[in-house]
């Protein structure tokens, strides 16, 4: 499976900020995924992210709120936009696998105060 | 509309026993059904997967049974251990969606 780093691990932001997370894999995939994962709750997609083209968003989550830049095969980052308290969240990178799985990072832990 | 419902919310059994956990899927597009063990401060890892053309598939003590025709699938954790108390989430994709769907997770908690 691909060893996917995230960073930052966990992080304090401020209402009203932007954070930008890092996602960088250890070999070269096609498609890159940005989950939510909310405290206690499941994972949501919030957009799947292509080398070359611009990312698709799920529903209920806009470009404005949560860029996502794809300059390479191996690296993604995700923005958080004008943060609120509802953006605290567990953000998880996911790369495809073999075999039509994904793999997951670590995880961003994100509190908003 | 949920694609994948799972049950129970949460789950506490004795060390030594049987955990299981349920799913049930809509689109009979799915063809691919994996799980994923999450443990506290750490990002879902990859536990077991099948597709529909089994009806079983065993790794160690963790087993997925899979019923095509009721559309369900269920994890199945044999010598149930304290080291096992995670939360589990089954979710299903299919190729041509290229997507997951998720389970609303199962919290697992194996008392010693």
């Amino acid at each position: 499976s691909a060893v996917i780093s995230q960073k930052p691990s966990r992080d304090i932001c401020q209402r009203g900020t932007s954070l930008t997370i890092q996602c960088q894999v250890d070999s070269q995939v096609t498609m890159m995924f940005w989950y939510r994962q909310q405290p206690g709750q499941s994972l949501t997609l919030i957009a799947t992210a292509n080398q070359g083209s611009e990312a698709t968003y799920e529903s209920g989550f806009v470009i404005d709120k949560f860029p996502i830049s794809r300059p390479n095969l191996t690296f993604s980052t995700l923005t958080v936009s004008n943060m609120s308290p509802e953006d605290s969240s567990i953000y998880l990178c996911s790369v495809e696998g073999g075999g039509s799985t994904i793999y997951f990072g670590e995880g961003s832990w994100l509190t908003v105060v | 509309q949920q694609q994948v419902k799972q049950s129970p919310q949460s789950l506490i059994v004795q060390k030594g026993g049987i955990s299981i956990i349920n799913c049930a899927y809509e689109n009979t597009a799915f063809d691919y059904f994996p799980w994923y063990q999450q443990f506290p401060g750490k990002g879902p890892a990859l536990l077991i997967a099948i597709r529909p053309d089994v009806s079983e598939k065993k790794e160690g003590r963790f087993t997925i049974s899979f019923n095509k025709s009721a559309k369900q699938f269920s994890l199945h954790i044999m010598d149930s251990q304290p080291g096992d108390s995670a939360t589990y989430f089954c979710a299903a994709s299919s190729d041509n969606f290229n997507k997951f769907y998720f389970g609303s997770g199962t919290k697992l908690n194996v008392k010693p």
